[in-house]
């Protein structure tokens, strides 16, 4: 199993900044993945973070408004840029690993974000 | 592309049996999850199904019907803390690469 922290747990910010989100894994892991989960809505995938490459955004998500780094096996955070109000969620971040099946996925507490 | 269809909400009563369905269309299927999900915290893994038929395990079930492109969760003697959002995830290929996609969750109330 993985055990994932996450930093901040919540935020209030204002209109107009940034706020950056750190992930951190307890093993190495390949591929890192970061979600939305905007009040009362399931799990959008925003980007998979892979060590030593550009992230991999989904439709919708660009690198100037999430920008990601994946310094290593363990660690990665997650940017949310120029935030709106529309930009409140909770913000997670996950791993595959070999849990209870071998492709579980794990979550982090998330971090949940809301901007005035 | 994925796209992944479930109820919204349901309600059953302590004791009783609940089954929530989740249909889903996806290229280069590659197994389907249930997550359970307490308001307030991060999903938690149920299930695992990759082939047709049922998973068991304990009052949890789960079943797969890849050419139906259907699955449904199966509790059992529900309690009071099963009241939660249920997840189905499917994972599959899009863009070349492998992906679970979610669904918009089922909302579980059990009441008395």
């Amino acid at each position: 199993s993985a055990v994932i922290s996450q930093k901040p747990s919540r935020d209030i910010c204002q209109r107009g900044t940034s706020l950056t989100i750190q992930c951190q894994v307890d093993s190495q892991v390949t591929m890192m993945f970061w979600y939305r989960q905007q009040p009362g809505q399931s799990l959008t995938l925003i980007a998979t973070a892979n060590q030593g490459s550009e992230a991999t955004y989904e439709s919708g998500f660009v690198i100037d408004k999430f920008p990601i780094s994946r310094p290593n096996l363990t660690f990665s955070t997650l940017t949310v840029s120029n935030m709106s109000p529309e930009d409140s969620s909770i913000y997670l971040c996950s791993v595959e690993g070999s849990g209870q099946v071998d492709n579980e996925q794990f979550f982090g507490p998330g971090t949940r974000l809301t901007v005035l | 592309g994925q796209n992944i269809d479930q109820p919204t909400e349901m309600t059953a009563t302590e004791g009783a049996i609940v089954q929530i369905n989740c249909t889903y269309q996806t290229s280069g299927f590659n197994g389907l999850f249930w997550y359970q999900q307490h308001a307030g915290e991060a999903p938690t893994f149920l299930s695992y199904n990759v082939l047709d038929g049922l998973e068991e395990k304990g009052r949890f079930s789960s079943f797969l019907s890849r050419s139906k492109g259907y699955s449904y969760l199966l509790l059992k003697e529900l309690q009071m803390k099963d009241s939660a959002s249920y997840l189905c995830a499917v994972r599959g290929v899009m863009g070349g690469y492998q992906k679970v996609t979610f669904g918009t969750g089922t909302k579980l109330q059990v009441i008395p």
